[in-house]
Parts: structure tokens; C-alpha cells; sequence
């Protein structure tokens, strides 16, 4: 199977301009989480959705932080505008909740120059 | 909130010996407890889990933890060390008191480095 595949793998931009990250589930998992990890802060959660549905979204930085799931196959983090801040790993995660197990992309590396 | 508190930044340990990666875990709510490993440049892989049960849990690539509550740790262990296992190790649990054993809204200890020394 698939694990959780996310989109682009590395990006480098320019101040101000717009990110999208994309993120696919595993198939059949209800759960999708959306971590930034950086040197400073480790590991942060910034928004979860389940059944497409954002249930805590506590850890948006700010207001130039969005994310939508369209549908259970596909989701969206995006930056605008973008600042060097934002430099990070972002990780799409997803499980089937109830105990389960979180499985993680490989993270979209992005840099903001 | 819960939360997971790794003492070390950095454990350096001989090829084949034994190697313990330390977590200790917040009194209050459940003891639901996760290990995950970051391998360079590559996302978070679980190793285990503790949700109930026997206090010793075993997990992928030879590793196993032990779940003491009494000095309320979650220790990583393995009893001979591999090159490959020198990677980022993360401690978890959820954040919530009340979320069960969902590993939803995980909450993640700072990381431990772990470099193992041919």
C-alpha cells in the first residue's frame, strides 16, 4: 500500500510569495494531521481534520496559515504570504484513529529566502 | 494538556552494546504512549506502542520499551546497537486526557539524537 504521499518534496521561494503543500492520505484513513517541525520548536501540530472536517485548528500560526480537504483523499496547507519564518518541514500524517497507528509523509521541505 | 519530557538531547552508544533512549511522561490523564524514530531527511516511522497491558512492548527493527508507572517512564531500549540505528527518536502520547487511546492530536517529546559508534 501507499503510505502518505505529500507534494513538493523541496521548495525554495521568495518572501511573500504563495505555498501550497498537498497531501494524500492513506486510503481509508479518517484522521489527516498537518506538523511543522523546525529546530527551535520540534515538533508542532498545526491543524487536524477528521472526515474532512477541521476539528482543531489551535496550531495555525496565523492567519496566513490555511487548510482545506476538499475530500478524503486530498488536502491542502498553504502559506500566504510567505516569510524566511515559515522555513521548515512540513508532515502530513494520517491514521484510522481509535488507537491507531499515525503514518507520516516523507515531509515537504521548505525554504523562504 | 499531557506531556512527554525527553531528558537527553543526544545518546552516543557503542556498536553493539546495549542502548536505552529515556522518556518520562506527565502524571495526569491516561498513559497512552508512543515511540516514533526519523531516520535523516525522511519523515517519522512508529516504532510501538503502550496502551494497556504487559509493561514490556515490543516493537519494529529489534527495539522495546518499557512502561513503568510507578517512575512514570517509557524508556526505549535495545539490547545491541546497530549503525542504522542512529536516527532521531520521538516520544509521544495524545494531548488530550480525554481522547482515549486515538493517536490523534499527538503531542511529541523534543527528540533524542542517537548516534551509534562502529
Amino acid at each position: 500500500d501507499a503510505g502518505v504521499i505529500q507534494s513538493p518534496r523541496h521548495e525554495v521561494t521568495e518572501m511573500g510569495q504563495e505555498v501550497t503543500l498537498r497531501c494524500k492520505p492513506i486510503s481509508g484513513h479518517d484522521y489527516l494531521f498537518w506538523y511543522r517541525q523546525t529546530m527551535m520548536r520540534g515538533l508542532e501540530l498545526l491543524i487536524y481534520f477528521n472526515n474532512n472536517v477541521p476539528i482543531d485548528d489551535s496550531g495555525m500560526p496565523e492567519d496566513r496559515f490555511s487548510a482545506k480537504m476538499p475530500n478524503a483523499s486530498f488536502s491542502t496547507l498553504k502559506i500566504q504570504p510567505s516569510e524566511p519564518r515559515d522555513s521548515a518541514v512540513y508532515f502530513c500524517a494520517s491514521s484510522s484513529g481509535g488507537g491507531n497507528t499515525i503514518y507520516f509523509g516523507e515531509g515537504s521541505w521548505l525554504t523562504v529566502v | 494538556a499531557q506531556s512527554v519530557a525527553q531528558p537527553e538531547d543526544q545518546v552516543n552508544v557503542a556498536e553493539g552494546n546495549p542502548l536505552t533512549v529515556k522518556c518520562t511522561y506527565s502524571v495526569s490523564g491516561n498513559p497512552y504512549l508512543f515511540w516514533y524514530v526519523q531516520y535523516p531527511n525522511r519523515g517519522l516511522q512508529f516504532l510501538l506502542k503502550y496502551i494497556t497491558g504487559d509493561n514490556l512492548v515490543k516493537g519494529s527493527y529489534g527495539f522495546e520499551a518499557e512502561f513503568n508507572k510507578s517512575q512514570t517512564s517509557f524508556h526505549l531500549k535495545k539490547p545491541s546497537a546497530l549503525v542504522s540505528d542512529s536516527a532521531l527518536y520521538f516520544c509521544a502520547r495524545p494531548a488530550l486526557p480525554d481522547s482515549g487511546a486515538g493517536s490523534y492530536q499527538l503531542t511529541f517529546g523534543k527528540g533524542t539524537k542517537l548516534s551509534v559508534i562502529p
